[in-house]
């Protein structure tokens, strides 16, 4: 069965310094895998996915990740935050049954000190 | 524009009171789905559509009903049968099953 862990609730860093959120995975076949940001009170918003394609991912806003088979990790990076990336960050695997659910962590939430 | 709608931004409901929440989408997509969120959890996906005239359970269907007419709406029905309604509902569509979804702006429901 396909899983999904997030590996801090929470992650503060200060503008201007990089940032990393881990996301290890769990899977039976080669998944695909994303990265959503949810503002407060707002819908998700995909910042990036991976599908076998390329191994290192870029997405909106700076954003990229590295998919590393050996590690089963998905860590989402990014070289310089700045204080509108303060959020809550999911990372999210597919299942590969027939049901083509989404399997969610449990999020990331992200504080940017000034 | 494309994209997700759902209305209302905010629902106020009466103990005992059915309510539907909306969800339209303009994306040609044949996927739609349902979440409900908690305040610091994850998604939990509710009722999901593969197909017009289709649904499937999730994993927390109890006290939800579905309908899907239309390609293009998907709406969510909160029972009196649901005992915590409570939450932000999100509703997302994708082009097929495997592809990334997207996602409306949410509803946030409350029951007085």
């Amino acid at each position: 069965a396909q899983s999904v862990t997030q590996l801090d609730s929470h992650v503060s860093v200060s503008e201007g310094t990089p940032v990393l959120l881990r996301c290890n995975y769990s899977s039976s076949y080669s998944p695909s895998l994303f990265w959503y940001v949810q503002h407060p009170n707002k819908g998700l918003q995909l910042l990036l996915k991976y599908t076998s394609a390329a191994t290192l991912v870029k997405g909106i806003n700076g954003f990229e990740a590295e998919f590393k088979k050996s590690e089963t990790s998905f860590h989402l990076t990014k070289p310089s935050a700045h204080m509108s990336d303060a959020a809550e960050y999911f990372c999210v695997v597919t299942t590969m049954d027939s049901s083509y659910k989404l399997i969610f962590g449990s999020g990331t939430r992200l504080l940017v000190r000034p | 524009d494309g994209g997700i709608t759902q209305s209302p931004k905010y629902l106020f409901r009466k103990e005992g009171q059915n309510v539907t929440l909306s969800c339209e989408q303009n994306l040609n997509h044949d996927a739609m789905y349902w979440y409900r969120q908690d305040p610091g959890q994850g998604l939990r996906l509710i009722y999901y559509s593969q197909i017009v005239n289709d649904f499937q359970k999730g994993d927390i269907a109890e006290g939800y009903s579905v309908s899907r007419e239309k390609k293009e709406s998907f709406p969510l029905t909160v029972t009196s049968a649901q005992k915590n309604p409570t939450a932000f509902y999100l509703c997302a569509s994708s082009e097929t099953g495997y592809n990334e979804q997207f996602f409306g702006p949410g509803t946030r429901l409350t029951v007085l």
